[in-house]
């Protein structure tokens, strides 16, 4: 079954730093792979995919098929990133999406 | 544009009870998913309808949960028999496509928080 894994609950750093948000995935085929964010009261919307390899607020992820992870990077933490992130899967042709559990990042100041 | 919209915002109800949750897609979206979100946890695929249409129902439960879209656009989930595992946050999205279009973006609505007490 797929399955996605996000193994930090929290993750906190300070303004400037680089962060890595982990996303780990389990699926023999081809998946596609989803960043959504939450901030503070605010809905779920969808960050980036894998497939347009597009950098948005700053943040890229790149899918490692061998690793079978889909790691959320961003070289320079900003307080306004502090928020709820989620990665999502679906696979070619269905459509129901798994999500991981959720990394809440804090930016401090 | 006005976004994915749901109604009620919360809900509370006794257990054994029968709720409905309603759910506004963005006009002119064929495609709109329930999910349910418990404390803790990610959302959890419940429902997928194109169209008027279940696609993808295999999330749902058990047989006290059903949803229904009869013209394509408003749906809404029915709950029969509520028990207290089902309070969670219920959310609902719309995507202008099915999947495999980079038209697929998923928009989100506020979910709706259900309590059984």
């Amino acid at each position: 079954a797929q399955r996605v894994t996000q193994p930090e609950k929290l993750l906190s750093v300070f303004k400037g730093a680089p962060v890595e948000l982990k996303c780990n995935y389990s699926y023999s085929g081809s998946p596609e792979l989803f960043w959504y964010v939450q901030y503070s009261r605010q809905r779920l919307q969808l960050l980036l995919r894998h497939i347009s390899r597009e950098s948005i607020k700053g943040f890229t992820a790149d899918l490692n098929k061998g690793e079978t992870s889909f790691h959320l990077k961003k070289p320079f933490a900003q307080e306004e990133d502090s928020a709820m992130y989620y990665c999502a899967l679906t696979t070619s042709g269905t459509y129901k999406y798994i999500f991981g559990t959720g990394t809440r990042l804090k930016v401090l100041a | 544009g006005a976004g994915v919209s749901q109604t009620p915002s919360n809900k509370v109800t006794e257990k054994g009870k029968y709720v409905e949750l309603r759910c506004d897609p963005i006009s002119g979206h064929t495609a709109l998913y329930w999910y349910r979100q418990s404390l803790g946890q990610g959302p959890e695929f419940l429902i997928y309808f194109q169209g008027t249409g279940a696609a993808d129902d295999s999330g749902l439960p058990n047989d006290r949960f059903f949803a229904v879209r009869p013209e394509g656009s408003v749906s809404t989930l029915k709950i029969q028999r509520t028990e207290r595992g089902d309070s969670a946050v219920y959310l609902c999205a719309s995507s202008l496509t099915s999947s495999g279009s980079t038209t697929d973006t998923q928009y989100f609505g506020p979910g709706t928080r259900l309590t059984v007490l």
